[in-house]
């Protein structure tokens, strides 16, 4: 069955620090892989995408992530963090077809501290 | 591009009461529509999928006749809650798939539903 691991629950990070939120899947296929960012009482909205080719994929926003097969993992990175970035962050995993959902991760809170 | 809306944003109904909330593409035909359904500082569960046309597919756990799905065009989506009571309290979002099937899924602002 396919899933989605986010280890860490909530990071706090001082603003201008290098941020990275783990995520690991488990898919039976080749996965589709995305990052979405969510505020509180707000909808989602995507950062960034994995469907295939070069493997570090940009963002919106500063987020870069980094597709490693063999670790099976789609880690979700940014060089400088600013206040504006603290929100639940999820990672999600798809096949990509019509009637296929996405499966989202527990989720990770940031927190940005001065 | 590729917008959803949805509506109403926040919903406040008494127990015993239903309540509709309605999800619409405004630049894309949506072919396939997913609910989610978010307890406060937890995940999205997804709670069923649509097609225009078809019944919806729920999941596992999740009372179709409680939650009424109906995809009745490749623009809208509607989920009615019936017979609401205070556990039914929580964040509902639905997301829509084009055409393109890029695999990408999106999303709208979320409903807040508060049964008293």
């Amino acid at each position: 069955a396919q899933s989605v691991t986010q280890p860490d629950i909530h990071i706090t990070v001082s603003e201008g620090a290098s941020l990275e939120l783990r995520c690991n899947y488990s898919y039976g296929a080749t996965p589709y892989l995305f990052w979405y960012v969510q505020s509180p009482g707000q909808g989602l909205q995507l950062l960034l995408k994995y469907f295939s080719g070069d493997t570090l994929v940009q963002g919106i926003k500063g987020f870069e992530a980094e597709f490693k097969r063999s670790q099976s993992s789609f880690n979700l990175r940014k060089p400088s963090v600013h206040w504006s970035d603290a929100a639940e962050y999820f990672c999600a995993v798809g096949a990509g077809s019509g009637n296929t959902p996405l499966v989202f991760g527990k989720g990770t809170r940031l927190s940005v501290i001065a | 591009g590729a917008v959803v809306s949805q509506h109403p944003s926040r919903v406040i109904c008494k127990s015993g009461t239903s309540v509709k909330i309605e999800c619409r593409s405004l630049d894309f035909q949506a072919t396939t529509m997913f609910w989610y359904r978010q307890f406060p500082k937890q995940s999205l569960m997804l709670m069923a999928t649509s097609n225009e046309g078809s019944k919806a597919t729920y999941e596992q756990g999740v009372e179709k006749d409680k939650f009424l799905i109906n995809h009745a065009s490749l623009t809208l989506s509607t989920l009615t809650v019936t017979s609401a009571h205070p556990e039914d309290s929580s964040f509902y979002i639905c997301s829509a798939r084009g055409r393109q099937n890029t695999g990408e899924l999106f999303f709208g602002e979320g409903s807040r539903l508060t049964v008293l």
